[in-house]
């Protein structure tokens, strides 16, 4: 799986969007972009994935960059709740089978009142 | 839907005392059934991981056993208990084909006197 690099730590308001970005520049052709969030003391989240296009679901929107090297995550309007570490990753797909997810250090977002 | 529950969600154990923690998964068949540690302020790390019934898949050699003697219950066990145990222990779920996104229970962490 490729390595991902992300800011260690970002602030947004209340209400906000917030735009979490994620470096991604060895991708292959064949890796997916995640995204999870841990808030404190709690389990990893899974938020979203996507290949190429972008993707947007009922947390969240995934903007890939044309040339995939890049992404960014946006949580459209944030609430204290979303304070939590977020954690892209690049992972090969193999359907079916059963295999380590790897978090790297993630970004710490805080959201602000 | 699909639901995921782990117990106990916190635990203190002397040393060399036994261990059982449970998972069960609620709404999907023949799940794939992982169990990771997360130790404080570090990444998660695979323990095991079950395609079905009886099969258990060992990552780390160490004195964790697993079990799962139903489809949708995996358990963690341990015959004596080390300090080096203590951490957050989480469940997660993938479905058995398709995609492989993994679902994470809400752990349960541990605490070895």
């Amino acid at each position: 799986d490729a390595k991902t690099t992300q800011p260690p730590s970002m602030d947004c308001a209340e209400g906000r969007a917030a735009n979490l970005p994620c470096n991604h520049s060895t991708i292959s052709g064949n890796e997916y972009v995640y995204w999870y969030r841990q808030i404190h003391s709690q389990g990893p989240q899974y938020i979203i994935h996507g290949l190429k296009n972008n993707e947007t679901n009922e947390m969240a929107s995934l903007i890939i960059t044309e040339d995939r090297k890049s992404s960014t995550l946006i949580l459209p309007h944030a609430t204290l709740r979303d304070t939590a570490v977020y954690y892209c990753i690049v992972r090969l797909l193999f359907p079916g089978s059963a295999r380590q997810l790897t978090f790297g250090s993630g970004t710490q977002l805080t959201v602000l009142p | 839907s699909q639901t995921i529950h782990q117990w106990p969600a916190t635990l203190v154990q002397p040393v060399g005392s036994p261990l059982s923690l449970e998972c069960t998964v609620e709404g999907t068949s023949n799940p794939n059934l992982y169990w990771y540690r997360q130790a404080a302020g570090r990444g998660l790390q695979l323990l095991f991981y079950s395609v079905g019934i009886g099969q258990i898949s060992s990552e780390v050699p160490q004195n964790l056993s697993a079990s799962r003697p139903q489809d949708r219950q995996f358990i963690l066990s341990s015959k004596k208990l080390l300090l080096s145990d203590s951490g957050f222990y989480l469940c997660a779920w993938s479905a058995p084909s398709g995609a492989e996104t993994q679902y994470f229970g809400p752990g349960t962490r541990l605490l070895v006197l």
